[in-house]
């Protein structure tokens, strides 16, 4: 099992830009979620989804939509890129009934 | 507001050392509590404590909660370098959310 992936590691973007961060579970697990994490502020929730079908905003959704293409697959999706999005985001997962989230590897993202 | 702290920020030790971390809470709605160690990349997964007073312990690494008091502690005895690394806690609250603290950057010098 691969766990949660993520794609890409790393990416540079333009003020304005817009990408999407892919993220996607092997696990069968029904919740996913989108986190941010900047220094000092430890891993904040931008958006999460608890089922196939549903999505919801987290502490931080300013800037961000969802999609919850499948089971296995969320994608994060910044319409127009600015310097402050500049961050670490991870995504993770867990099943029904648990508690315990598990994180994919981060994608590092610089917006110039 | 709910809100986890976490404390200290940072941590300079040596091998051998033992070394506590600490955590604590303001949920509503609280559920658990779990300490993840972030090393380069993902936030992998320790303990999850629910109880009070019942202590979990994986290999060196032991954890207790307090929920009178509202805190956990992360305990860690005779540290070694390859525990370098962010150790992060979470509370859980309602049925699907995790709020983190910022952190604990322990670094274990030879």
């Amino acid at each position: 099992n691969a766990g949660v992936t993520q794609t890409p590691k790393f990416q540079v973007l333009k003020t304005g830009q817009s990408m999407t961060l892919q993220c996607a579970q092997d696990m069968n697990h029904n919740s996913m979620y989108w986190y941010r994490q900047d220094p000092g502020m430890g891993l904040r929730l931008i958006y999460y989804s608890a089922s196939e079908g549903t999505t919801d905003k987290g502490e931080v959704p300013n800037g961000y939509n969802v999609s919850r293409l499948n089971k296995r697959e969320f994608s994060l999706r910044l319409e127009s890129a600015a310097p402050s999005q500049t961050s670490v985001y991870f995504c993770a997962s867990k099943t029904s009934g648990q508690e315990t989230q598990y994180f994919g590897p981060g994608t590092r993202l610089l917006v110039l | 507001e709910d809100k986890v702290v976490q404390s200290p920020l940072s941590l300079v030790v040596h091998e051998g050392d033992t070394v506590t971390l600490n955590c604590s809470y303001e949920v509503t709605n609280f559920r658990s509590l779990l300490w993840y160690k972030q090393e380069k990349k993902a936030p992998t997964f320790l303990f999850m404590l629910t109880s009070s007073g019942i202590e979990k312990k994986s290999g060196r690494l032991s954890s207790i909660l307090d929920k009178k008091e509202l805190f956990s502690i992360l305990n860690i005895t005779a540290t070694q370098t390859g525990d370098s690394a962010i150790y992060l806690c979470a509370a859980v609250y309602n049925t699907d959310k995790l709020i983190f603290g910022t952190g604990t950057r322990l670094q274990v010098f030879p």
